[in-house]
């Protein structure tokens, strides 16, 4: 199927680390992508890892891979309110010329 | 310009009035994505662009959505006869080639027009 499932909700508090979840169906997922969402704003590219990578790391998020499960997730360490946004995940595939599947985004909350 | 644009940034209309909604890509960037994002759907592809090639517009929900590619570069999505079901935030997209498996896929998002249907 199509699906890419994310949990919908995160709750943290600033300084601790959060770690998003998500799992795709497909195993031709080539790239494996994070945005953010600010309200009232577009998506944002974070970061993204290729499909025989397991872990990337940039500054202060970490991408894991586990393609055998079909499960990615994003750390950000040391969460600050500014982090407080919309995380989807989404899949590129080769079967499909170019289009994402995202997942249905998990709201993260960051309390001070 | 330095990234992806589109306009109107909001647009409220009449059950039954048509609408156009418009997007800039990236200068240079030869695939263009129309997204929709609503409540309970989540983001939804609508239709892809590739330079010369025919459009994929296999997520468009209804022939009441139309989308042209004008020159290589402005999109614009014109919905007919609008149903209160097509509000939502409609999304593009642009990336350099379009590829998929290739990184040059990455896609960048403009901020989205914000679509009420009364």
């Amino acid at each position: 199927g199509e699906d890419v499932e994310q949990s919908l909700f995160l709750s943290v508090r600033e300084g601790d680390s959060s770690v998003i979840n998500c799992t795709y169906t497909d195993s031709s997922s080539t790239y494996l992508y994070w945005y953010k969402q600010e309200p009232g704003a577009g998506l944002q590219l974070l970061t993204y890892i290729f499909s025989n990578m397991d872990m990337k790391q940039d500054q202060r998020l970490t991408v894991l891979l586990n393609k055998k499960d079909k499960h990615l997730s994003l750390r950000i360490a040391d969460t600050q309110t500014g982090d407080s946004a919309i995380y989807f995940c989404a899949e590129s595939r080769l079967s499909n010329t170019g289009k994402l599947i995202f997942g249905q985004g998990t709201t993260l909350q960051v309390k001070p | 310009g330095a990234g992806v644009s589109q306009s109107p940034s909001n647009k409220v209309t009449e059950k039954g009035k048509d609408v156009e909604l418009r997007c800039d890509p990236i200068s240079g960037h030869t695939a263009l994505y129309w997204y929709r994002q609503s409540l309970g759907q989540g983001l939804e592809f609508l239709i892809y662009f590739q330079g010369n090639s025919a459009p994929d517009k296999s997520g468009l929900p209804s022939d009441r959505f139309s989308a042209e590619r004008t020159g290589g570069s402005v999109s614009t999505l014109t919905i007919q006869r609008t149903q209160q079901e097509d509000s939502a935030v409609y999304l593009c997209a642009s990336s350099p080639k379009g590829l998929a498996g290739a990184i040059t896929d990455t896609q960048y998002f403009g901020p989205g027009t914000r679509l009420t249907v009364l």
